[in-house]
């Protein structure tokens, strides 16, 4: 098991490029979940797939921003037209009980 | 409005003597809870866990206790230890047999000085 991993680890972007980032969980998790966290905040929850199917979508989840998980296992998330706002850590995690979720190490999105 | 709440940005605690982080909250249907710890540059590692049902779990050096009548919860290390030092955030899960998504208070730092 080599938990949670996240590609790529650093981004750096202008305004108005489209970025994607990939998430692969841990093997036997059938849970996924994005979370964004900005700096002073606690991560702050994005979206929710169980298997390939996305349930569940935050507010903080404009029309710009789009999460797929074609075959269950791993997931993208594409920010399309980035904005300075969008600067943040982009976070993974994976479960299979629903509560205790596993992160991995982030992708550090600056746009500039 | 936090629904998750650290008040103490930052905690500083001599090593081998007790760290207390403490988190309130104000949802009534939250019904997990948990504790992560997260280190510069890393994402957060998951470290403890309690249930509504309970009042206190314990695991090794680590243990979380849950008021239920305060909603506040606290989880309590010793002896703390200098890799204690990092940022510990507390959690909560909205419903039962939700999917789960967490809310985050905004963090306490811990620093544990040899």
């Amino acid at each position: 098991d080599t938990g949670v991993s996240q590609d790529p680890r650093h981004k750096i972007t202008k305004r108005g490029q489209n970025v994607t980032f990939r998430c692969d969980p841990i093997s036997e998790h059938n849970r996924l979940y994005w979370y964004r966290q900005t700096l002073g905040q606690g991560p702050e929850f994005l979206t929710y797939f169980q298997n390939e199917a996305q349930l569940e979508k935050s507010r903080l989840l404009s029309d710009r921003f789009s999460a797929e998980r074609p075959k269950g296992s791993f997931s993208t998330l594409e920010i399309q037209r980035t904005e300075q706002g969008d600067s943040a850590m982009y976070l993974c995690a994976s479960s299979s009980t629903g509560h205790e979720q596993y992160f991995g190490p982030g992708t550090r999105l600056t746009v500039t | 409005d936090q629904q998750v709440k650290q008040n103490s940005p930052s905690l500083s605690v001599q090593e081998g003597r007790i760290s207390i982080l403490n988190c309130d909250y104000t949802n009534s249907m939250f019904d997990y809870f948990l504790w992560y710890k997260k280190y510069p540059a890393e994402g957060p590692t998951f470290l403890i866990s309690i249930s509504s049902i309970k009042d206190k779990n314990e695991d090794g050096r680590f243990t979380v206790f849950l008021n239920k009548s305060a909603k506040h919860l606290s989880l309590h290390i010793v002896p703390s230890q200098p890799g204690d030092s990092a940022v510990y955030f507390c959690a909560a899960s909205p419903r039962r047999g939700s999917q789960g998504n967490l809310i985050f208070g905004k963090g306490t730092k811990l620093s544990v000085k040899p």
